[in-house]
């Protein structure tokens, strides 16, 4: 089947602007994750949803950050009022059983 | 601050050699897991490995995990250019958030 898809695979941006960054997970995954990944470093996490839900939100840089996933499946991760320091690969994945955790190829998000 | 420590940094053998990649961590994890990343794609899950002082391998690869679930290793024999990529070692202290080192960039050279 399928793997996690990301949509849009680049975006580019101005410092201030909203930006939307989109996640579809395998289908029948319970859980769903936002990670981002500097360069240089591993991915750091930002988000965990089980279900419609968010368990854990820990990993939100601050409150221009918000996530989604309003019917159980597709999330979206929402950036508001970019800064240059938001640049990096946003990385979403998902998982049936919480330890195997399935990557999709990321958004690589550039604020100019 | 990373809680998992990766090392080397970088790697570079040529074909045919073999490799070990480090990963420590003072924290205790229930699982710890090995994935590989190349340029442009996220990660690939290769292992996931739960109880201390455990062995895994698949095909070329050997990972073990520390027998107080702090540390772990991965290990490949006769290296081939495929191989040539990102290792992350990620490490789980519950059930679902992952913490990861900022990776090993492995190249092999033909």
């Amino acid at each position: 089947g399928a793997g996690v898809s990301q949509t849009p695979s680049n975006k580019v941006t101005e410092k201030g602007k909203y930006v939307e960054l989109r996640c579809d997970p395998i289908s029948g995954h319970t859980a769903l994750y936002w990670y981002r990944q500097s360069l240089g470093q591993g991915p750091e996490f930002l988000i965990y949803f089980q279900g419609t839900g968010a368990a854990d939100d820990s990993g939100l840089p601050n409150d221009r950050f918000f996530a989604v996933r309003p019917e159980g499946s597709v999330s979206t991760l929402k950036i508001q009022r970019t800064e240059r320091g938001d640049s990096a690969v946003y990385l979403c994945a998902s998982s049936l059983n919480g330890r195997a955790q399935y990557f999709g190829p990321g958004t690589r998000l550039t604020v100019l | 601050t990373q809680l998992l420590e990766q090392s080397p940094q970088f790697l570079s053998i040529q074909e045919g050699e073999n490799l070990t990649v480090y990963c420590n961590s003072s924290s205790v994890f229930s699982s710890l897991q090995w994935y590989r990343q190349e340029p442009g794609e996220g990660p690939v899950l290769l292992v996931t490995v739960v109880t201390g002082g455990e062995v895994k391998k698949l095909k070329r690869l050997t990972f073990q995990f520390g027998d107080a679930r702090k540390d772990s290793s991965l290990h490949i024999t006769a290296a081939q250019p495929g191989d040539t990529g990102l290792y992350l070692c990620a490490g789980a202290p519950g059930d679902y958030k992952l913490s990861f080192g900022a990776g090993t960039t492995v190249t092999v050279r033909a």
